[in-house]
This record gives C-alpha cells, structure tokens and sequence, in this order.
C-alpha cells in the first residue's frame, strides 16, 4: 500500500512569489492535514480538510490556504512568501475519527531567499 | 503556557539504559494521545498509542493520567537506534486535530 505522497521534495522561491505543495493521502483516507515544521522546532497545526472542506485551521495568516480534491488529494498554496515560511511542510493522513495516528508523508523543504 | 509540554532534554544515556519521558496536556477535552519518533530531518512516524490502562510493545511502555492531564514513555534497554527526538501527541476530536509538543531528544551512546 503506498503511504502518503508529497510533491515536491524540495521547493525554493524567492520572498514575495507563491508556493504550490501537493500530497496525497493513503488510499481510503478521506482526511489531510498539513503542519509547518520550521528549523528546530516543533510541528505547528495548519489545515485540515475533509470530503473537500476545510474543517479547521490553524494560527496561520488568510495566505496560507488549500484545498482538497474529489480523489482526496490536498494542495496547500502559501502566497506572498516570507523568509520565515522557509520550513518543511507535513502533510498527514489518517482512518475516519481521531482515534487514530497519522501518517506522515516525507514532507517538502520549503526554503525562502 | 502551551497546549502540550513534555520535558526539555535533551537525554544522553549510554546503551541498556533505562529512559522516561514526560508530557502534560492542558486540554481536558483531548480524548486520545500518541508517541511519536522523528528521525533527523525526517517525517514523524507513530510509535504508539497510550491508552490510560498503559500500554507495552518491546521496551517501550506508554502510561496516560488523565486525572492530572499526564502522558510517560518509558524506554528500557536503550539501543544506539533509539537516538530521535520522541513527541507527545494529543487529539481534540472538537478541533479535529493532533497537537505536538515540541519533542524530547534522546541519544543513546555506546
């Protein structure tokens, strides 16, 4: 079974242009959630979304945004970029109700110059 | 004060040692908790759930109070590959979402 999937890897952008990560879920998950990691510190809550509705969000300014698509794949689009948005970017999924763990994609390395 | 809290570490034992981590939650409504590893530069991975009758896999034993809003994880015999930094995870099914704490580092040394 293939686990989560993010793209890309790695992503540079300079200050002031957007940012486009993908990801897609285990297959019949039907939640993504994203979380922002920057350097040495811990994973900070951005969105969550579910059957194609943002259901939560995190502390995160209007230009954090996403989306989720019919196949349960997630975009997360950050606009006007800032030198602190450099940071790796989660996204998890998991089984129906919060019992359950995440998994955790490989995430993508956002760095801002 | 934040949501969740578990000690600062960093740890350094030496191998076969015998570990514990804390955690504490603010949270009353949080209904379910984890431990999870991340590796250097690496995505969390789940390491297991804790339920309040406590739980065991391997060396690892996961303890939850919630009379006072406290997770443990205790890891026996230490291995060189136990070196990570160990996270303390809460669910709020309102909120729909896990909050981290801000991780314990471990390293086990020869």
């Amino acid at each position: 079974e293939a686990g989560v999937t993010q793209s890309p890897t790695h992503l540079i952008k300079t200050r002031g242009q957007q940012a486009t990560l993908r990801c897609s879920p285990i297959s019949g998950h039907t939640s993504v959630y994203w979380y922002q990691q920057a350097l040495g510190l811990g994973l900070q809550f951005l969105l969550w979304y579910d059957e194609g509705e943002e259901r939560n969000r995190g502390n995160f300014p209007p230009r954090f945004s996403g989306r989720q698509f019919p196949n349960y794949s997630s975009e997360l689009n950050v606009n006007a970029l800032e030198l602190e948005d450099s940071a790796l970017y989660l996204c998890a999924s998991r089984v129906g109700t919060a019992n359950y763990g995440y998994t955790f994609g490989s995430g993508t390395r956002l760095t801002v110059v | 004060r934040k949501e969740v809290e578990q000690d600062p570490g960093p740890f350094n034992v030496p191998e076969g040692a015998t570990v514990a981590f804390n955690c504490t939650y603010s949270n009353s409504a949080s209904q379910s908790f984890f431990w999870y590893r991340q590796d250097c530069r690496k995505e969390p991975k789940l390491l297991m759930s804790v339920y309040s009758s406590g739980n065991e896999d391997g060396r690892f034993t996961a303890q939850l109070n919630r009379a006072s809003q406290y997770i443990s994880l205790l890891i026996r015999d230490s291995k060189l590959s136990d070196s990570a930094t160990y996270l303390c995870v809460v669910n709020d099914p309102n909120a729909g979402k896990s909050t981290f704490g801000d991780g314990t580092t471990l390293t086990v040394k020869p």
